[in-house]
């Protein structure tokens, strides 16, 4: 079973559509992060939530939008699409009491805006 | 402004040898640090990690450095394997707990390739 798992991996799309990608932890943890690999290789993060409520939010557009209908799941929502959206955004996960940083990453999902 | 740099893209290490993976950071509010490996069409995964209150963790073949007057931090492989051909990413949080607990500032990563 996968323990971080993110819907679509692979998603296409033209420029100012909508899109989700969805995420999904079967460990039980509280808190749940996106984080997004530019085309710079640079991995950063974007949102956190724990226990379905934002902690971290960092200097993201408002296109887009986080969503945790409960502490195992972590949507992102984008708005208006723009080339510049085109990315790899990684899903995480960690525990309470767990060492800090200390993340459990999904596979990926590929964003190319067209 | 890349508060963590991985200055070497690429490494390449003959099976048996010791392979070397450098970082530097500049925020020296940094006070964890944290090596995550990387394969192909997978997320990273946590490998080894350390307190600024060290300058040495070992497990097992992976050992990292740190050396906090330097800003500067090294994962040691040793002996190396095919299998850890990977991206190698160096990561630095500060404020260990708290709301900032998985707030990671990644370096851009360095490909390891191990050869048999």
């Amino acid at each position: 079973d996968t323990a971080v798992s993110q819907t679509p991996k692979y998603l296409v799309t033209q420029m100012g559509n909508d899109k989700s990608i969805k995420c999904e932890q079967n460990l039980g943890h509280d808190t749940m992060y996106w984080y997004k690999q530019d085309s710079k290789k640079f991995l950063k993060i974007m949102f956190s939530y724990n226990n379905k409520e934002l902690i971290i939010n960092e200097t993201v557009p408002n296109r887009f939008s986080p969503k945790s209908p409960d502490k195992a799941h972590l949507n992102l929502h984008i708005n208006s699409l723009e080339l510049g959206d085109s990315a790899v955004y990684f899903c995480a996960s960690s525990r309470h009491g767990g060492g800090p940083g200390e993340l459990f990453f999904g596979e990926g999902s590929r964003l190319t805006v067209l | 402004d890349q508060q963590v740099k991985q200055n070497s893209p690429s490494l390449s290490v003959q099976e048996g040898r010791i392979s070397i993976l450098n970082c530097d950071y500049t925020n020296s509010m940094f006070d964890y640090f944290l090596w995550y490996k990387k394969y192909p069409a997978e997320g990273p995964t946590f490998l080894i990690s350390i307190s600024s209150i060290k300058d040495k963790n070992e497990d097992g073949r992976f050992t990292v450095f740190l050396n906090k007057s330097a800003k500067h931090l090294s994962l040691h492989i040793v002996p190396s394997q095919p299998g850890d051909s990977a991206v190698y990413f160096c990561a630095a949080n500060s404020g260990a707990g708290g709301t900032s607990y998985g707030k990671l500032t990644f370096g851009q990563g360095t490909i390891l390739t191990v050869h048999p």
